[in-house]
């Protein structure tokens, strides 16, 4: 089953607009939550990640918002720019899991217009 | 930079032939990691290896093998390649064997199309 459930599958913003990416999970013992972009021909790369005893992650124009209680993550992509448009996959890993696997979402192809 | 290099960017091959994808990683990592991508579906884990031999499944392991040989070098084996195979794959690695929150590095990938 899917152990992180992510949408939209897919996103179309305007230029200057703000990107959501929402991600939830079941497994309490979830501890690190990290993003993963990937842009067309590369594979993913870490952008940002978050551990939950902070709600709130922010380096530049893209912010982890974490909401231990309800058991979701998101990501905002604020002022977004035409290079921004990728395939964002959120992750969880759990405490104690053999090499700190990590779960991903299905992915949201995000497509900024200028 | 860590780089993680997959030999191929584009493979064809025939139903039932034996695949090789070859997966080379520069940074001395301990764990290497293959993924399937596919539209709608993400990135899921095929097999894992956190040291040279050793190797573990992950939620799709079926019709598929790997091997790790060298600590730097980790191939997936398709043993007769069927068209459901096709598909964008995935390799990547990471430090530090006991470190949960080590980020994972992707190669580019390898583009498999069976025919």
């Amino acid at each position: 089953q899917q152990q992180v459930k992510q949408s939209p599958q897919s996103l179309i913003v305007q230029k200057g607009g703000i990107s959501i990416i929402n991600c939830a999970y079941e497994n309490t013992a979830f501890d690190y939550f990290p993003w993963y972009q990937q842009f067309p021909g590369k594979g993913p790369a870490l952008l940002i990640a978050i551990r939950p005893d902070v709600s709130e992650k922010k380096e530049g124009r893209f912010t982890i918002s974490f909401n231990k209680s309800a058991k979701q993550f998101s990501l905002h992509i604020m002022d977004s720019q035409p290079g921004d448009s990728a395939t964002y996959f959120c992750a969880a890993s759990a405490r104690g899991s053999t090499l700190g696997r990590l779960y991903f979402g299905r992915g949201t192809q995000l497509t900024v217009w200028p | 930079d860590v780089k993680v290099t997959q030999s191929s960017r584009y493979l064809v091959k025939r139903t039932g032939e034996k695949v090789f994808l070859e997966c080379v990683q520069d940074m001395d990592h301990e764990n290497m990691f293959w993924y399937r991508q596919d539209p709608g579906l993400g990135l899921r884990l095929i097999y894992f290896s956190y040291d040279v031999k050793m190797k573990e499944k992950g939620d799709i392991p079926e019709g598929y093998s790997v091997s790790r040989e060298k600590k730097e070098r980790f191939s997936l084996i398709l043993e007769s390649a069927s068209t459901n195979q096709t598909s964008m794959y995935l390799c990547a690695s990471s430090p530090q064997r006991t470190s949960y929150n080590s980020p994972l590095h992707f190669g580019n990938g390898t583009r498999l199309t069976v025919t």
